[in-house]
């Protein structure tokens, strides 16, 4: 079981917008502002996408935003594109320690 | 460009011993936490351990504290993973990775660890 509750999939036509959410508790997500995102594709390394609960790495499109309010985090997606269909993982920093979500598998329809 | 490339995995018998290794390169690696991560086939994304930038601070998830040991070299711009009494759970990917809180920016392509007899 992992420490950060992600639902298991979603989806969306392309050009829609679909979030993804992520839930811990006042431990982790609720207490600390070091939530990431990462997008893995089959097979590859995972890519982080969002930072700091808002913050877009150089090269990520801004389709990617990053949002937090109590103890869950959310990650949207707008424009929805053929090439975002991968996993996506969330995670926190937990004091010491860092916890993932179970991850979440996106779905382009 | 940063590069981190991991070594050292391998199929090993439960109870048995193996040491991870990732060379790193590209960014002043003394200045930065290093990170491993595992994924189980199948399976999603698992911190193992943290180490500090100065070695001076080490952090492990339960399930590896009492068997598995990060260090590193800053000498050597290398990362370790000693991983003892091995179970067939601990069978993964073992990526390292860039940084701690503010997440990983840098991951390496990992290195296959199966635990089997």
């Amino acid at each position: 079981q992992s420490a950060l509750t992600q639902p298991p999939s979603a989806s969306g036509s392309p050009g829609q917008s679909v979030t993804i959410s992520c839930t811990g508790t006042s431990s982790d997500i609720g207490t600390y502002n070091y939530v990431s995102w990462y997008q893995q594709h089959p097979g590859k390394v995972p890519k982080l996408m969002i930072s700091e609960v808002t913050k877009r790495p150089s090269g990520v499109p801004d389709r990617f935003s990053g949002s937090k309010s109590g103890n869950t985090a959310s990650l949207t997606v707008s424009g929805l594109q053929g090439e975002d269909e991968a996993d996506y993982y969330c995670s926190s920093y937990a004091g010491g320690r860092v916890v993932f979500g179970g991850g979440t598998k996106l779905t382009v329809l | 460009e940063v590069q981190l490339v991991e070594s050292g995995g391998g199929l090993v018998q439960p109870g048995g011993s193996l040491r991870l290794s990732c060379a790193a390169s590209g960014f002043t690696f003394s200045g930065h936490a290093m990170t491993w991560v595992r994924q189980a086939p199948g399976k999603g994304l698992e911190w193992v351990s943290t180490i500090s930038g100065n070695a001076d601070n080490t952090y492990y998830a339960e399930s590896a504290k009492g068997r598995f040991t990060i260090s590193r070299d800053n000498s050597k711009r290398t990362l370790y993973l000693q991983m003892n009494s091995l179970r067939a759970e601990d069978t993964a990917l073992y990526y390292c990775a860039k940084d701690f809180r503010l997440g990983h920016d840098y991951w390496g392509q990992g290195t296959l660890v199966t635990v089997s007899s």
